[in-house]
């Protein structure tokens, strides 16, 4: 069991520039979330999908921000033109189970930092 | 109105004490399950343990607890025998049942532990 993998583990960019984060889940979940973490706070539920299907995105989730799953295997949620309060970690979690007891494998996280 | 309350922003205990980390949660929906995580300073959250609304025992595995009141809508979190290793922060989320996606989870602010010789 390799677990969730997440790259890279830190990213500082400059405001204005686009990023792209990539999540591995673990191999036979097919279901996939994205959570945003700000200092101090609890992760907030951003966007998830099961196989290829994006099935539900957060209102935090502005027209800059993207993500996919092609295939259903890994995704990827990219930032456009970046701003200050994007800064955060970015965590990605697996899932299996069923709906009760779904269980979430996170990974250890993106840290973006946007200057 | 908050969703999840963490009233404790930090605890100290000394190892192989007991600790209770408090969590109060307020919804509507009369299906909902209760989560706690742990997480360390390396980033990735941690399951812990899991409480439904319609359970009847409260949950354990092994060292936690959950104490479920649902009267009271809380759902504390008991460590017996604390270890250095349980320093960390810790976030109580629940599952509402009738969002339609299993784990749409909503944190509180959490709790950092520090354990001590």
């Amino acid at each position: 069991d390799t677990g969730v993998s997440q790259d890279p583990r830190h990213k500082i960019t400059k405001r204005g520039q686009n990023v792209t984060f990539r999540c591995d889940p673990i191999s036979e979940h097919n279901r996939l979330y994205w959570y945003r973490q700000t200092l101090g706070q609890g992760p907030e539920f951003l966007t998830y999908f099961q196989n290829e299907a994006q099935l539900e995105k957060s209102r935090l989730l502005s027209d800059r921000f993207s993500a996919e799953r092609p295939k259903g295997s890994f995704s990827t949620l990219e930032i456009q033109r970046t701003e200050q309060g994007d800064s955060a970690m970015y965590l990605c979690a697996s899932a299996t189970g069923g709906r009760r007891n779904e269980k979430l494998f996170f990974g250890s996280g993106t840290q973006l930092s946007v200057l | 109105a908050q969703k999840i309350t963490q009233t404790q922003p930090g605890m100290f205990v000394q190892e192989k004490e007991a600790v209770t980390l408090d969590c109060t949660y307020d919804t509507s929906d009369p299906s909902y399950g209760l989560f706690w995580y742990k997480q360390p300073s390396s980033g990735e959250m941690i399951f812990l343990i899991y409480q439904g609304s319609y359970d009847q025992q409260n949950a354990t595995e092994g060292r936690y607890s959950l104490n479920f009141q649902k009267a009271r809508k809380s759902a504390n979190l008991v460590i017996s025998a604390s270890q250095l290793g349980d320093s960390a922060m810790y976030f109580c989320a629940m599952r509402e049942d009738n969002t339609g996606t299993a784990s749409k989870l909503t944190f509180g602010t959490g709790t950092r532990l520090q354990v001590t010789l």
